[in-house]
């Protein structure tokens, strides 16, 4: 079976520019969640959906964003983006939520310039 | 904040048992541990999870105190390939719960030759 696949794997910006990044969970997995991890703050929780709702959310400013689709693929956009965005976003999922071992996929490396 | 602790860095002869601690002193009775692996700038890697029990799978084995605060990974001959950050989570699994995971700062185990 098919891990979790992200696209783009790199991707390089400039600042107040807008970046989206897509993540297929592995087939029959519903639950997709996000992180962005950083040197200085190391792996952070972005958000997680279930059923093309967001369940729940992190500590991040409103210009970070996502949404997910009929078919659980999921993407996630970060608007005027900022030299701080900078970072690795992963994204997990798992068949449903709460009770199932989640898995990642392997990234995608954003440089905002 | 991440309900555990574990020591920044560890070394470990190559072929040699590498076993990583961590402390959860403040575990629910319904939270699982899990043990997850980032070899550098890759996607966490899941290894193990458990509640009360020792597990065993193909990577590694979890041996988890019968207070449950504290539990050890077991990688029992470690390779080159193991060097990684090890994150010890945990997290509440029951059907409808958040998937969030709260990641601390993980112990750096560098296998040696």
């Amino acid at each position: 079976k098919a891990g979790v696949t992200q696209t783009p794997r790199y991707l390089i910006k400039t600042r107040g520019q807008q970046v989206t990044l897509s993540c297929s969970p592995i087939s029959g997995h519903r639950s997709v969640s996000w992180y962005q991890q950083t040197p200085g703050q190391g792996l952070q929780f972005l958000f997680e959906y279930f059923s093309e709702t967001q369940r729940n959310k992190g500590n991040f400013p409103g210009r970070f964003s996502g949404r997910q689709f009929s078919n659980s693929r999921s993407e996630m956009n970060v608007s005027t983006l900022e030299l701080g965005d900078s970072a690795l976003y992963l994204c997990a999922s798992s068949v449903y939520r709460g009770e199932e071992t989640q898995y990642f996929g392997p990234g995608t490396r954003l440089l905002v310039l | 904040d991440a309900k555990t602790t574990q020591p920044t860095s560890m070394d470990c002869a190559e072929g040699r048992a590498a076993n990583l601690p961590c402390n959860h002193s403040t575990i629910s009775g319904n939270e699982y541990v899990y043990w997850y692996r980032q070899i550098h700038s890759q996607g966490p890697q899941y290894i193990i999870h458990g509640l009360k029990n020792n597990e065993t799978n193909e990577m590694a084995s979890l041996i988890i105190t019968e207070d449950r605060k504290s539990s050890t990974l077991i990688l029992p001959h470690a390779t080159l390939r193991d060097t990684a950050v090890y994150y010890c989570i945990v997290r509440v699994e029951e059907r409808g719960a958040t998937n969030k995971l709260i990641f601390g700062t993980g112990t750096l185990l560098a296998v040696q030759p």
